[in-house]
């Protein structure tokens, strides 16, 4: 089966740094993605890890742990514009199968 | 810009009422998605086509169907419309239903069944 699990909140203030976690249970899967959505509107694409370890783009960066079955985005410096609802999804191993997403977790971002 | 285009932005219907939901890439990419979000709920997978010519169920294919009408287009049809499919529904789209592509969103169709 496939579950990802990660908070539906997190709070932070400009210029801190925060991480969101991701944790699954799925039997098989090939790697572990982020999206940002800010509210109204569309999902974007920010990272994809295949590998256990971290990849970095910038403020962001993503890791990911196969042998304890999580992962998490890190998000550095943060600014108000970083507001946004966060998603991980993983692409399962099964053959010809689209991605899972997360419920997603809330970034509020103070001043 | 290319990208992913969805019509319409926003829609009203009755219960009963049935409506087609268009999508349209410009990326040349074989692989295609409907999904739809919901408050507290993500998003969650209904149909997709891996590429022109083939369709799958996701998570949550009852009461959706779909076409691929051709490698840039990927329609999402309600025959039969309940207030339980009142959603926001977006496509994407991906180079393939690879490992490390990321998808592409369209802006979302807003739909409300009264």
């Amino acid at each position: 089966g496939q579950s990802l699990e990660q908070p539906s909140e997190v709070t932070a203030v400009e210029g801190a740094i925060v991480q969101i976690n991701c944790t699954y249970q799925t039997s098989g899967f090939y790697g572990l993605s982020w999206y940002q959505q800010h509210d109204g509107g569309a999902p974007t694409f920010l990272s994809y890890n295949a590998l256990d370890g971290l990849e970095e783009t910038g403020r962001f960066s993503s890791f990911l742990s196969r042998s304890d079955s999580y992962g998490y985005l890190l998000l550095q410096e943060l600014q108000m514009k970083d507001s946004a609802s966060y998603f991980c999804a993983e692409n399962p191993r099964q053959a010809g199968t689209a991605l899972i997403f997360g419920k997603g977790t809330t970034l509020s971002v103070s001043s | 810009n290319a990208g992913v285009t969805q019509t319409p932005k926003f829609q009203v219907l009755k219960t009963g009422q049935s409506m087609t939901l268009q999508c349209a890439q410009d990326m040349n990419h074989n692989s295609m998605y409907w999904y739809r979000q919901d408050p507290g709920m993500g998003l969650r997978l209904i149909y997709y086509s891996a590429s022109e010519g083939t369709t799958d169920k996701g998570e949550v294919p009852n009461g959706y169907n779909v076409s691929r009408l051709n490698k840039r287009e990927f329609s999402l049809r309600l025959e039969s419309a309940a207030p339980s499919q009142t959603s926001v529904y977006f496509c994407a789209s991906s180079p393939d239903l690879g490992r490390n592509y990321g998808y592409t969103f369209g802006s979302g169709t807003r739909l409300t069944v009264v």
